[in-house]
């Protein structure tokens, strides 16, 4: 079935720094690819909705300039957090779907950044 | 408001007791209702996903219903494992003209099985 590979699955770095976080679709293209946000015991929040080969749409109150995304290719979205603080330690998780709008989105398996 | 509220919050079973998990929905244009399995530090794994004209999707030992017209969703788990702990959300998508395509997701159930 189709996989959606996140990497890395841990990263801590120092406040101040920047981190960036690869999402890749490894048997399909996906011309959109979903980051989200997930604090423990919550919910997923949608962050942004990356396009290949245009911008991407942030979500109500999501930094552009904090949390900047590329996805240059059908198969690969990054998101880049730059000059992390401690309270962007989080849970981050990419998604991606074949075509189609009912069809299953499939999501990585999540970045825990804690930001020191 | 576009809504999607899971109860329990949290529920602890024995291993091969059933359970079943609730799902309520107030999202506008509704397409369809998806059930998720969320492990801790993983990503969700989709269960099931039905849309307006359909009333139950089964898959193995998870079998979802939908009613469109109370707005309502539950998961059932039958025979429970030891492997069935976990987080299971409950997303909601809106239609294209109006929506967005947009999803909410629930808070999720945690689901715990035990000896």
């Amino acid at each position: 079935g189709a996989v959606v590979s996140q990497h890395p699955s841990r990263v801590i770095c120092k406040s101040g720094t920047s981190v960036k976080i690869e999402c890749r679709s490894l048997d399909f293209q996906a011309t959109t690819m979903f980051w989200y946000r997930q604090f423990p015991k919550q919910s997923l929040m949608l962050m942004a909705t990356s396009n290949e080969g245009s911008k991407a749409t942030y979500e109500q109150g999501v930094e552009k300039d904090k949390f900047l995304i590329n996805h240059a290719s059908l198969t690969l979205s990054t998101l880049t957090v730059t000059s992390a603080h401690p309270e962007d330690s989080s849970f981050y998780i990419c998604s991606a779907r074949r075509t189609g709008d009912n069809s299953p989105l499939h999501f990585g398996n999540g970045t825990r950044l804690t930001v020191t | 408001k576009n809504q999607v509220e899971q109860s329990p919050q949290s529920l602890i079973i024995l291993e091969g007791k059933n359970c079943t998990l609730q799902c309520n929905y107030t999202v506008s244009p509704f397409s369809n209702l998806r059930w998720y399995k969320q492990d801790t530090g993983r990503g969700p794994v989709s269960l099931t996903i039905m849309t307006f004209s359909e009333n139950t999707k089964s898959n193995g030992r998870y079998t979802a219903t939908l009613d469109a017209d109370t707005k309502q969703s539950s998961l059932h788990i039958t025979a429970s494992q030891l492997s069935d702990s976990a987080s299971y959300i409950c997303v909601s998508q809106r239609g294209n003209r109006g929506g967005g395509n947009k999803l909410t997701f629930g808070t999720g159930t945690q689901l715990k099985v035990e000896l």
